[in-house]
């Protein structure tokens, strides 16, 4: 199966920052890769897919870059309610996987 | 708006058996796949097995095989997810989600509900 690699586990920004997270993946996946975010005690909700398209709703702020095996969720300027756990998943091949999450804490 | 919301999720003993439920509204659900993502305690996400819009296609993740069943009753516009041979390591938040297709083995998830959580005691 596709291991996805995320990093770093943990990121410290301050509110009104730019944060990069990343993505690798052990094979290629294409553009098939997929950005969730996961409040505490609430399911993840999808903010990016195919690997540059935000979903229905979701800010600007948001965007996703790559393809093959190297991606980026960037969050242009942090908001209080983006301190939160990411993870990334692929699409392209079965078994989907899921990488083991980034969070984002406050500075 | 699409609304997933599971249930079933309780203590089991180890070996035991369970039914999580999970009933959707807000989209044609039997348009989509549907699939169940399983979160343990403090860990990151893995998907546990999926469904065609028809029911006619499902997958499993090697973990739960052979041991679970997944099933829908597009009539009652409801997802199942039918629990046997329970293990510690299935203790889990178990979390229903729709897919952005009517079949494909490799899920894009779109929506998730909030979850039930099945614990089973060793």
């Amino acid at each position: 199966e596709v291991v996805m690699t995320q990093s770093p586990a943990t990121v410290s920004v301050s509110p009104g920052e730019r944060v990069t997270l990343s993505c690798r993946t052990s094979q290629t996946v294409s553009s098939n890769l997929a950005w969730y975010q996961q409040k505490p005690g609430q399911g993840p909700r999808l903010l990016i897919y195919d690997a540059s398209t935000r979903a229905t709703g979701i800010p600007a702020r948001f965007s996703g870059s790559g393809s093959g095996t190297e991606f980026t969720l960037t969050i242009s300027s942090l908001q209080s309610e983006d301190f939160v756990v990411y993870y990334c998943q692929q699409y392209n091949n079965w078994p989907a996987t899921f990488g083991g999450g980034t969070k984002v804490e406050i500075k | 708006e699409v609304q997933l919301l599971e249930s079933g999720g309780m203590l089991v003993q180890r070996g035991g058996s369970l039914r999580l439920s999970c009933a959707a509204s807000g989209f044609p659900f039997r348009s989509y796949a549907m699939n169940w993502v399983r979160q343990a305690p403090g860990k990151g996400l893995e998907w546990v097995s999926g469904i065609s819009g028809s029911g006619g296609a499902t997958y499993y993740a090697d973990s739960v095989k052979g041991r679970f069943t997944i099933s829908r009753d597009n009539s009652k516009n409801t997802l199942y997810l039918q629990m046997s041979s329970l293990r510690a390591e299935d203790t889990a938040v178990y979390y229903c989600a729709k897919d952005s297709e009517f079949e494909r083995r490799s899920p894009l998830l779109v929506y998730w509900g909030q979850g039930t959580l099945v614990t089973v005691s060793s």
